[in-house]
Order: C-alpha cells, then sequence, then structure tokens
C-alpha cells in the first residue's frame, strides 16, 4: 500500500526567503507525482505534475523535482511571498489507468512580511 | 483548466438527516469521478470512486450504506450521506479526471 509522508508538517519563513518542502513514497512505482495547494477550507490547486518519465517540472518561482528511484519529490519556492502561505500536498498516481491519488498530510507554511 | 463544481459549499444539518452533495464537472464529461474526506489537520482520503452507469467503488471501511454515491450523468456525481452524525463532520472533496485530476472546492459538513 502506497504511503506519503511530508515533511515539515509545518514551515514559517520570513518573506523573501527560498525554501524547500520534502515528500516521500513507500512504492518507487507511481504514474505521476503532483503538487496541490490547499487554502484553508477551499479545493485544490494543481501546482505541478512530474510524470514518472520526468525529472522537474517548472511553473513560475515553483520548481518541483522528482527521483523516483529513491522515493522522493521536493517543491522548491523561490523569493516567497506572503501569497504564497498555505498548505501545499504532495499526491502520487500509482497507475495508469486509474486516477486514484494518495495524499500526504500536507505542509503548511507561512510567510511573514 | 477544467472546472469542477461542488454544491452546497457548507452544510448544517441536524444529526439523524440526511444530506446530499453535488458535484458536477461544467466543461468536459467524466465517466469517473472521485470523492474525499478531509478531518481536520489531516490528509485527503479517498472514499470511492463514481462511476457512470454502474456501481461505486467503496475504499476499505467506508460504509456504502451510509454513503450513497449516483453518478447520474457524465457531468454529475452526488454524494447523499444517510442520518449524519456528528462524526461525518469533515470536508468533502470531489475530483474528475481530464488528461489530470481537477478538483472542486469542497463542501463543509457539519452534523449538529
Amino acid at each position: 500500500k502506497q504511503e506519503v509522508t511530508q515533511i515539515p508538517a509545518a514551515l514559517s519563513v520570513p518573506e523573501g526567503e527560498n525554501l524547500v518542502l520534502n515528500c516521500s513514497f513507500t512504492d518507487s512505482a507511481i504514474y505521476n507525482l503532483q503538487w496541490f495547494r490547499q487554502d484553508p477550507g477551499k479545493g485544490l490547486t494543481s501546482l505541478l505534475l512530474i510524470q514518472s518519465s520526468q525529472r522537474e517540472q517548472t511553473s513560475g518561482r515553483l520548481n518541483a523535482s522528482l527521483d523516483k528511484s529513491s522515493g522522493r519529490s521536493t517543491l522548491y519556492i523561490a523569493a516567497s511571498q506572503p501569497g504564497d502561505s498555505a498548505t501545499y500536498l504532495c499526491a502520487v498516481q500509482s497507475g495508469a489507468g486509474s486516477y486514484q491519488l494518495t495524499f500526504g498530510k500536507g505542509t503548511k507554511l507561512s510567510v511573514i512580511p | 483548466g477544467a472546472v469542477v463544481s461542488q454544491h452546497p459549499s457548507w452544510v448544517i444539518c441536524k444529526s439523524g438527516t440526511s444530506v446530499k452533495i453535488e458535484c458536477r464537472s461544467l466543461d468536459f464529461q467524466a465517466t469517473t469521478m472521485f470523492w474525499y474526506r478531509q478531518f481536520p489537520k489531516q490528509s485527503l482520503m479517498l472514499m470511492a470512486t463514481s462511476n457512470e452507469g454502474s456501481k461505486a467503488t467503496y475504499e476499505q471501511g467506508v460504509e456504502k450504506d451510509k454513503f450513497l454515491i449516483n453518478h447520474a450523468s457524465l457531468t454529475l456525481s452526488t454524494l447523499t450521506v444517510t442520518s449524519a452524525h456528528p462524526e461525518d463532520s469533515s470536508f468533502y472533496i470531489c475530483s474528475a479526471p481530464y488528461n489530470e485530476q481537477f478538483f472542486g472546492p469542497g463542501t463543509r459538513l457539519t452534523v449538529l
């Protein structure tokens, strides 16, 4: 059974800092990995999706990497802003034919102005 | 990207009543939709897979008679929480795939 772990559970940084969020998964046989953002009481916003054959994806100030063999992914946020404050969730899709996702518990990020 | 909506966004009900939550794919068709539940400070847990034209598939530990799922059309799935109890209070989120998963905004259910 796939398990996804995110470290740290919470992170507080001053505005402008670069930061890294970590995600690990137990079964390396994944189809893709996705990073989401969730604001309090809201749904999920997809940030980046990395296919199993890819090593990284970039979107603006966000960069996600994937090391499938070691079961790890990182989300790098450059020049953090207060608007980046949210919970960041990592999720893996294990099979090509199934869209089921296994989620981590998330990292709650607070960017202090 | 594709848009998934949920209705209502929040609902408060008395213990013992039933509550229906709708999930709609607005600009694409989805033969499969997924229902998740999220308790405070916890991750999203998959409850069931809604299948258009066939019965829903429930995850282990989820009571199918309590959480009724109906995939009424290619753009609509409903989740009915029957005889709701305070422990059913949670954040319910649906998703639908269109190359990747798109999530609804969620429904906050509070059972008094």
